[in-house]
């Protein structure tokens, strides 16, 4: 089966700027997963789709995060405006039923500069 | 609210050593602890997973042990090679009939050096 599909691989902006990063997950999976990864730290999760709906963002900056899942399978997440801090590995995941079975993609690694 | 503990942060074995990885976790409703394994600049992969239905599971030189009562789960790597040279995370979740409302909460991951 294809895994799950994230683009782009790297990106470098400047700080204030903003970016996009894209995912595709597995045929059929429900549910899918936006985790942000520092160097050095564990994922941290900054939201869940159950299809097309939200189901967690209480840890996604509001005030410059937000992320879409349109028609329950594509998924975009957008930072406007970037700061320094929000330099990190994307990560996206999709499951079937949520809560097991994660496939994560290879990540998209944001620096800002 | 949730949270998963991982010990230690990074660690070093010769070849051939056993290493073991301890996790302690919040959520006395989580029921499923999978361990991932993470080589530089590539995705998590899953490497094993346990149910709190069972103590103890193996796959080859990989095994993982559960204590419910004390919330801990540990992952023992015997006669290490080079490759497992990696980051290993844990985490905790729930499983269940409305399980697409859960998550994996993510340990903070631990650095396995494999000296040769």
């Amino acid at each position: 089966e294809a895994g799950v599909a994230q683009s782009p691989r790297y990106k470098i902006i400047e700080k204030r700027q903003s970016v996009a990063f894209w995912c595709n997950p597995i045929s059929g999976h429900a549910t899918l997963y936006w985790y942000q990864q520092i160097l050095g730290q564990g994922p941290k999760l900054l939201i869940q789709f159950q299809n097309n709906g939200v189901v967690d963002d209480s840890q996604l900056p509001k005030d410059r995060f937000s992320a879409e899942r349109l028609k329950g399978v594509d998924s975009t997440l957008k930072i406007q405006p970037a700061k320094l801090e929000d330099s990190a590995v994307y990560l996206c995941a999709s499951s079937f039923t949520g809560g097991e079975g994660y496939t994560f993609g290879s990540g998209t690694r944001l620096t800002v500069v | 609210g949730e949270n998963v503990e991982q010990h230690p942060s990074t660690l070093s074995v010769q070849e051939g050593d056993s290493a073991v990885i301890k996790c302690t976790y919040s959520d006395s409703a989580s029921n499923y602890f999978p361990w991932y394994k993470q080589e530089l600049g590539k995705r998590p992969q899953l490497i094993i997973d346990i149910r709190s239905n069972v103590g103890e599971k193996k796959d080859q030189r990989i095994a993982v042990t559960l204590n419910k009562t004390a919330k801990h789960f540990s992952l023992h790597i015997t006669e290490t090679q080079p490759e497992d040279s990696a980051v290993y995370f844990c985490a905790a979740s729930r499983t269940g009939t409305t399980s697409g409302t859960y998550k994996y909460i993510f340990g903070t991951g631990t650095r396995l050096k494999v000296l040769a």
